[in-house]
């Protein structure tokens, strides 16, 4: 079965300091790993993916991710946090198929907050 | 460019009663999928479509739970005999094509209550 942690259920970060939050998958074959934000009374909104090559992907708003198959994770980073990206951060994934196709529908974790202070 | 946008985005209802819940996905997006989110938790699936062919609808929880999608565009999940446990987020979303690596396009949600 497929399933996806997330173990924190709330990060805190002071303004300007480096953030992380962690995300690791269970999937038979290769994952296709995304990460979602949402912010309070709107929807999920993509930030970014994995699919192949590189392991360090970068999407919007100044965020990465870097993809560890050996530990099978999918943790989200940015260098600098800006009270701006204080919300709730899903990760979430797909299973790719042999053809290069994937399976349809996602899988996501329980969701981190992520609370930046100034 | 338009969103996928769903309708309403509450919904008030008394147990028993049964409720449709409306999404307009993005135009040309082949496939459209149903999740239901409940509080502090994260989106789970429960069916989804490539143009109107109901593809996999594992998800559903039980027979009260339906949906269609009868010309590949707008799709209705419908619950009928609603119950207090239905009561949670209904998230739509479309993607280009489930066979695709690409990610998927949410919209804003129906809250349901059901009282």
């Amino acid at each position: 079965a497929q399933s996806v942690a997330q173990p924190e259920d709330q990060v805190n970060v002071a303004e300007g300091n480096p953030l992380t939050v962690k995300c690791t998958y269970s999937v038979s074959g290769n994952p296709y790993l995304f990460w979602y934000v949402q912010y309070p009374n709107r929807g999920l909104q993509f930030l970014l993916k994995y699919i192949t090559g590189d392991n360090l992907v970068k999407g919007s708003y100044g965020f990465e991710a870097e993809f560890n198959k050996s530990q099978t994770s999918f943790h989200l980073k940015k260098p600098s946090a800006l009270v701006s990206d204080s919300a709730l951060y899903f990760c979430a994934v797909r299973r790719a198929l042999s053809y290069g196709g994937s399976q349809g529908n996602l899988i996501f974790g329980k969701g981190t907050k992520l609370s930046v202070k100034p | 460019g338009a969103g996928v946008s769903q309708s309403p985005r509450y919904k008030v209802t008394k147990r028993g009663q049964d409720v449709a819940l409306r999404c307009d996905p993005i135009s040309g997006h082949v496939s459209l999928y149903w999740y239901r989110q409940a509080l502090g938790q994260g989106p789970e699936f429960l069916t989804y479509f490539n143009y109107e062919a109901q593809q996999d609808k594992s998800g559903l929880p039980n027979d009260r739970f339906s949906a269609e999608r009868p010309e590949g565009s707008i799709s209705t999940l419908t619950i009928q005999r609603t119950e207090q446990r239905d009561s949670a987020m209904y998230r739509c979303a479309s993607s280009l094509a489930s066979s695709s690596p690409g990610e998927q396009f949410f919209g804003p949600g129906t809250r349901l209550t059901v009282l």
